[in-house]
């Protein structure tokens, strides 16, 4: 399996433009989680799907963030107008089950964010 | 809120042992622990369930006080590749959704 996927690796963008972080999930996965990571605040959880639904996007910073998952293969964060306080590490993750059927999430290699 | 982990820092030489902390001001379901070696993705490590069971890794051993909101990890006679930030993660609705302590860092010295 190749884990879950992430692209683009790295993206450098200018204030003001729209950014689309791209996500594979592992197949048979049915959740799948959105975290950022910084320096100051650590791994944050920014929305989470199970069976392509969100179930839970409280951890979205503000309406310039959005996430989708049109089937169980694919999802999208996106930032719209970016701004320098987005720079962070965005991980995708995926896992099987939930609760006591939990067997541990799988993260991406994560999108490196810089917005200058 | 975010699971609290102690300490923020350990220095091991290779083969010595310690332990990492997380505590939470919630009533837990399970509790994830994660190794995160810089520049790359957090790895699964263990998994603890409310009643005990344990899903995981080998070589490193937890554990889980369900009345105290309380996890600890035991690294045992810790190797150079044990190095890395070691994270708790805690699950209080027990939907899989976890919330991520503020890390441990480990380094080990030869």
């Amino acid at each position: 399996d190749a884990g879950v996927i992430q692209s683009p690796r790295h993206e450098v963008t200018e204030m003001g433009q729209e950014v689309t972080l791209r996500c594979k999930p592992i197949s048979g996965h049915n959740s799948l989680f959105w975290y950022r990571q910084t320096m100051m605040r650590g791994l944050e959880l920014l929305i989470y799907f199970n069976n392509n639904v969100p179930i839970d996007d409280s951890g979205m910073p503000e309406d310039r963030f959005s996430a989708k998952m049109p089937n169980a293969s694919f999802s999208t964060l996106k930032i719209q107008p970016s701004e320098p306080r987005d720079s962070a590490v965005y991980f995708c993750a995926s896992s099987l089950g939930a609760g006591a059927l939990n067997y541990g999430y799988t993260f991406g290699s994560g999108t490196r964010l810089t917005v200058v | 809120q975010q699971p609290v982990q102690s300490p923020q820092a350990v220095i091991l030489r290779e083969g010595e042992d310690a332990v990492i902390n997380c505590s939470s001001s919630k009533a837990l379901y399970s509790v994830h622990w994660y190794r995160q070696k810089h520049g790359e993705a957090p790895v699964f490590l263990m998994i603890l369930l409310k009643g005990g069971e344990q899903k995981g890794h080998e070589k490193i051993s937890a554990s889980f006080n369900e009345k105290k909101q309380q996890s600890s990890l035991y690294l045992t006679a810790s190797q150079l590749s044990y190095s890395g930030t070691y994270f708790c993660g805690t699950d209080s609705s027990n939907t899989g959704k976890l919330i991520f302590g503020q890390g441990t860092t480990l380094q080990v010295k030869p």
